[in-house]
């Protein structure tokens, strides 16, 4: 089964429109951590955030937020009022604390375009 | 130079020539690790490194032989690869092995095999 479910294949919003990107995770472990990764054309997996288990808390940077819902094993991301530049395929990946290592088990991303 | 950085960026080869990639980071960190992208597949970790030595071998066919001389730079080796190997390959490293550790991407090497 897979850790890590990104359902939205490919996501279009127009210019300033608000886009969540959905992820669901699967794991037995208590401690766990997620992960947001942005995918530009040039290829280069950017970092976007680290989330514990352990801290519901959510957490907004500038247009970007996150909702971490352990109830409901997600963790979603939101992109307020999107631009072009926000155009990229973006992962959402998971490492398990029980493995000892940093294994990242990634979903198959979210194509997002955002249309001028 | 800074972050994670790889060449060649892309790579066309046929399948009885031998070529490696190259990754180097910028970071001080202590763990480097080698991932496959191929499309509409999840991202796959093919081999970790920690501290210069192979941790993680995630059943990668022989004809990939990865190689870290030092904490800074990691090789993967080719030689006679089959068309689906054809694919981009990631290069990452994190300051530590542990789980709780985000990975800094490098720009890939597009690999094209003929």
């Amino acid at each position: 089964a897979q850790k890590v479910t990104q359902a939205q294949t490919e996501i279009s919003v127009v210019e300033k429109e608000d886009v969540t990107l959905d992820c669901v995770y699967e794991t037995r472990d208590t401690t766990y951590y997620l992960f947001w990764y942005k995918q530009p054309p040039s290829g280069e997996l950017v970092f976007l955030i680290r989330r514990n288990s352990f801290d519901e808390q959510n957490e907004i940077s500038g247009r970007y937020s996150w909702n971490f819902q352990k109830s409901t094993s997600s963790f979603n991301f939101t992109i307020t009022a999107s631009q072009v530049v926000d155009s990229a395929v973006y992962f959402c990946a998971l490492s398990e604390d029980q493995t000892g290592a940093n294994n990242l088990f990634f979903g198959t991303g979210t194509r997002l375009t955002v249309i001028p | 130079e800074t972050g994670v950085t790889q060449t060649p960026r892309h790579l066309v080869m046929g399948m009885t020539n031998k070529k490696s990639l190259k990754c180097e980071q910028h970071l001080g960190h202590n763990a480097m690790y080698w991932y496959k992208q191929s499309a509409k597949k999840p991202l796959e970790l093919m081999f970790v490194y920690s501290l210069e030595e192979r941790v993680e071998n995630n059943s990668v066919p022989s004809r990939f032989s990865p190689e870290c001389p030092n904490s800074s730079h990691l090789f993967l080796h080719l030689h006679t690869l089959q068309p689906e190997d054809s694919a981009l390959y990631l290069c990452a490293s994190s300051q530590d092995f542990a789980p709780n550790y985000e990975q800094y991407f490098g720009p890939g090497t597009r690999l094209t095999v003929t």
